[in-house]
């Protein structure tokens, strides 16, 4: 059966630190790995990976993709409140499906 | 934003009633999805849209169905709507040749 796991499931920071934030995922016929992030209302789309080892960067958050491993991380530095939201891993399956992890909670304190 | 809409945005209905709710685009993009969301399970997709009329059931299928007579709009319907359907349900788009999607606002359902 196909599934993405995300870790952790909610976390807590202060602002300034830096995160790392994990999706795992076993899924045949990958195509690509997405990250979207959800604050109250819909997800917004943040990145697409398909290849391995290349990083994908948008100001302070990045994310690289490891198809031997199986797994990607978002990592976002000198975090903000604005970054406190649900951040969403997709894996696509083919046929433009995507299958979703649960998410992580984050949670920046001022 | 993407041009994406849903109607409507809240409903409350009871137990055993139809319930049709409206995605509209204004993207002309190929794919449209539904997915509903609740605590714990994340996205789940319901059904999605390849081009008119063309439909194929997702993880989530039973009780709802869909249809898409134009490209812009893609509806969901309970048939007989369960206390189990109470969730957010989410429409999403996406063109083709491409990975992304980009999603409506959502409609909170509550069935009593």
């Amino acid at each position: 059966e196909d599934k993405v796991v995300q870790s952790p499931l909610s976390l807590v920071v202060h602002e300034g630190d830096t995160v790392t934030l994990n999706c795992s995922y076993e899924v045949t016929n990958f195509r690509s790995l997405l990250w979207y992030k959800q604050e109250k209302k819909a997800p917004t789309f943040l990145f697409m990976l398909t290849s391995s080892g290349i990083e994908k960067k948008s100001g302070r958050l990045s994310s690289i993709l490891d198809k031997k491993e199986l797994f990607s991380i978002l990592n976002i530095t000198a975090t903000q409140t604005g970054d406190s939201a649900v951040y969403l891993c997709a894996v696509e399956k083919g046929n433009y499906q995507l299958i979703w992890g649960a998410g992580t909670k984050l949670i920046i304190k001022p | 934003d993407a041009g994406i809409t849903q109607s409507p945005r809240h409903k409350v209905t009871e137990t055993g009633t139809p319930v049709t709710l409206r995605c509209h685009q204004t993207e002309n993009h190929r794919y449209m999805y539904w997915y509903r969301q609740d605590p714990g399970h994340g996205l789940r997709l319901i059904h999605y849209s390849y081009g008119v009329k063309d439909t194929d059931k997702g993880e989530v299928s039973d009780g709802y169905s869909v249809s898409r007579s134009k490209t812009e709009d893609f509806l969901l319907t309970l048939e007989s709507a369960t206390s189990s359907q109470t969730s957010v349900y989410f429409c999403a788009i996406g063109p083709a040749g491409t990975y992304e999607q980009y999603f409506g606002p959502g409609t909170r359902l509550t069935v009593t």
